[in-house]
């Protein structure tokens, strides 16, 4: 069981607003940045949010990032058939040691 | 533009040891700007840090793992690799190879395409 904890499946229809959430401590999100990272089915991961709220260069900024105390949320607005995919959170943990979330798998409807 | 590929036996018998490399093209594996990390992802699972290492040398480990993982570079062959000991049906997942960038600990871009690895007997 992962120590940053999204939840497993969420859903929208094309158009809409989805949020997806990863939850931490003090030792992880609650002293350092989240990375979110955006996994299409057989490829490998790409960053899609960095120092919690940054866009590397070529992403949509329909993807944004937040974060409060110890949880994350990535934020997906104007739903697109092309944005289902596997989502993870990642930081870095005071154990010295990078955690990732659980994944969550987004389905649109 | 930078890119990696993971190369290695996609079988290995239970206690022998993974032994993986990722070769780097288009940028130098001796820049101090990045480090390199292997990743896994277990079928149908998440992902799972396995460690990094820095052109000084200096290795990060996930804890669950470190007593079987070993990373290394080599230079000569602008290449670092992966040697995981004593392995189980547990360990058959996945693994990618990918750059980090020093300034942020979690920032991992490209990542290889990732190679299967199976332990069975």
């Amino acid at each position: 069981q992962s120590v940053l904890t999204q939840p497993p499946s969420a859903s929208g229809t094309p158009g809409q607003r989805v949020t997806i959430s990863c939850s931490g401590s003090s030792s992880n999100i609650g002293s350092s940045y989240v990375y979110w990272y955006q996994q299409l089915p057989g490829t490998a991961p790409k960053v899609l949010i960095y120092r919690d709220n940054q866009r590397p260069s070529g992403v949509p900024d329909r993807f944004s990032g937040s974060k409060s105390g110890t949880s994350a949320s990535l934020a997906i607005s104007g739903l697109r058939s092309e944005d289902e995919a596997d989502y993870y959170c990642a930081a870095w943990d005071d154990s010295l040691s990078v955690l990732f979330g659980g994944g969550t798998k987004l389905t649109v409807l | 533009q930078v890119q990696l590929r993971e190369s290695g036996p996609g079988l290995v018998k239970p206690s022998q040891t993974l032994s993986l490399t990722c070769t780097v093209s288009g940028g130098s594996i001796r820049s101090g700007a990045y480090y390199w990390s292997w990743i896994r992802q277990h079928p149908g699972k998440g992902l799972e840090w396995i460690g990094y290492i820095y052109y000084s040398g200096s290795t990060y480990y996930n804890p669950s793992l470190k007593s079987r993982v070993t990373i290394s570079l080599d230079t000569s062959k602008n290449q670092f690799s992966l040697k995981l000991s004593s392995v189980s049906a547990a360990d058959t997942a996945v693994y990618f190879c990918a750059r980090g960038i020093t300034s942020s600990s979690t920032y991992f871009d490209p990542w290889g395409q990732g190679t299967l690895v199976t332990v069975s007997s």
